[in-house]
């Protein structure tokens, strides 16, 4: 059964980077069945999907409109894990952190393997 | 503003009936089969619960169901129980004009039971 460890600082200065990584067992991040989002949650409760990345063959990653500019997700096959970084934080970027596995469930697109959640507070 | 509109809240008393609604467009719900649903309790990860429109998970009692129609998804729990209390977020792959696709989650609906 996957399960997923994130970890990362929870507290981020504003104007600075939020880094975050997940680290994946039970299942390979090169796996050709899975994919590896990254969700937030606001501290009003709206979730918000801010990318993913899979294997198929090659490397695939695709962002949220509303973070692209300011988003990477990269897959780290030497420690099986995945990792998300967002620059120049500002407080509207204080949420709660999913990394989220795809590819449990024989559904499509479905969010099936949750991490327990990192809290990230970017100060005003 | 989240894409999918959700009511905020909904109620029932237990062994009661309730359904909630994911209303989107003709480029995310009413356009492809790839809805799905989540519970989640306070101060916990989301839980899927139903997939691609109506679809159950093992270990997802069958009072949980799902359907659609048009550009609107629905959730149904049959037979509340105490446990259900909770909110309920919709969640869907979408078509977009700047990358190649995109996916959209509901504003969240709080259920209580009565």
């Amino acid at each position: 059964q996957v399960q997923l460890q994130q970890s990362g600082p929870g507290l981020v200065k504003p104007s600075q980077t939020l880094s975050l990584s997940c680290a994946i067992s039970g299942d390979s991040v090169s796996s050709q069945s899975a994919a590896w989002n990254w969700i937030r949650q606001s501290p009003s409760g709206g979730l918000e999907w801010l990318g993913r990345t899979f294997y198929r063959s090659k490397w695939y990653i695709d962002y949220a409109v509303s973070v692209k500019s300011r988003i990477t997700i990269n897959p780290d096959t030497s420690r099986n894990q995945f990792s998300l970084q967002l620059n120049s934080v500002t407080p509207e970027d204080t949420a709660v952190y999913y990394c989220v596995g795809e590819g449990y469930v024989s559904g499509t697109y479905v969010l099936a393997a949750w991490g327990r959640g990192t809290t990230v507070t970017v100060p005003s | 503003q989240s894409a999918l509109t959700q009511p905020r809240s909904v109620s029932g008393s237990p062994g009661q009936s309730v359904t909630i609604s994911c209303a989107g467009t003709s480029s995310d719900v009413g356009a492809y089969n790839w809805v799905s649903w989540y519970q989640q309790h306070p101060g916990k990860a989301p839980k899927v619960i139903i997939y691609d429109v109506n679809k159950r998970p093992s270990g997802v009692p069958d009072r949980f169901s799902g359907s659609k129609s048009g550009n609107t998804a629905s959730l149904t729990i049959s037979g509340l129980q105490g446990e259900d209390e909770a909110d309920y977020y919709c969640f869907s792959y979408a078509d977009s004009y700047v990358v190649r696709y995109t996916f959209e989650f509901g504003g969240g609906t709080k259920l209580t039971v009565l």
